[in-house]
């Protein structure tokens, strides 16, 4: 039983074309998580939120819009993709404080060509 | 702000080997630390945390780390490399909000028959 699920696991794209990664976690976590990791393995948060509400956006373009429908759901919607936007992006959860491990999904291999 | 620094991108051991991965942090408060484990097309798992309770922190897989405060470093260490251990390893720090952890570049761990 997957404790946190992101759907697709591969995405392959035009430029300009609008796409949406979905995430599910059933750790019963109140925060969750987006992270982008680029081709040299580094990870930077870009999304952070706790209860369906928006803790953290990590100077993120406009293009990038995440919703939180409930609090074991945190999607991520990408509007008119760049070539710059070609990354693993990973969803993650954790308990809320400072002490709590997160806990990654799969990651999503989004490559735009 | 918190931030932690590993220091060697690429790190080999031959099998049987001590390992040794090094990670420096920064934090004006008493940091939570943790390292991460990123086997190849899959998302990160918890290794080990330190969060003040013990300054000698054990984790799975027979890693451990050690809390130095003098030295503000949190080295990741195991007695015997195994061929399983290959990986990408993260060092990370929790902002002291608990929204959000920093990670280091990571290193790549390899491990020679």
């Amino acid at each position: 039983d997957t404790a946190v699920s992101q759907t697709p696991k591969y995405l392959v794209t035009q430029m300009g074309n609008d796409k949406s990664i979905k995430c599910e976690q059933n750790l019963g976590h109140d925060t969750m998580y987006w992270y982008k990791q680029d081709s040299k393995k580094f990870l930077k948060i870009m999304f952070s939120y706790n209860n369906k509400e928006l803790i953290i956006n990590e100077t993120v373009p406009n293009r990038f819009s995440p919703k939180s429908p409930d609090k074991a759901h945190l999607n991520l919607h990408i509007n008119s993709l760049e070539l710059g936007d070609s990354a693993v992006y990973f969803c993650a959860s954790s308990l809320r404080g400072p002490d709590g491990e997160a806990f990654f999904g799969q990651g999503t291999r989004l490559t735009v060509v | 702000a918190q931030s932690v620094t590993q220091l060697g991108s690429h790190v080999s051991v031959s099998e049987g080997a001590l390992v040794l991965l090094r990670c420096n942090y920064s934090s004006s408060v008493p940091p939570y630390l943790f390292w991460y484990v990123q086997y190849p097309n899959q998302g990160l798992q918890l290794l080990l945390k330190y969060t003040s309770a013990a300054t000698l922190v054990k984790g799975i897989n027979g890693f451990e780390a050690e809390f130095k405060k003098s030295e503000t470093s949190f080295h990741l260490t195991k007695p015997s490399a195994h061929m399983s251990d290959a990986a990408e390893y993260f060092c990370a720090v929790s902002d002291t909000g608990g929204f959000k952890t920093i990670f280091g570049a990571g290193t790549r761990l390899f491990v020679k028959a």
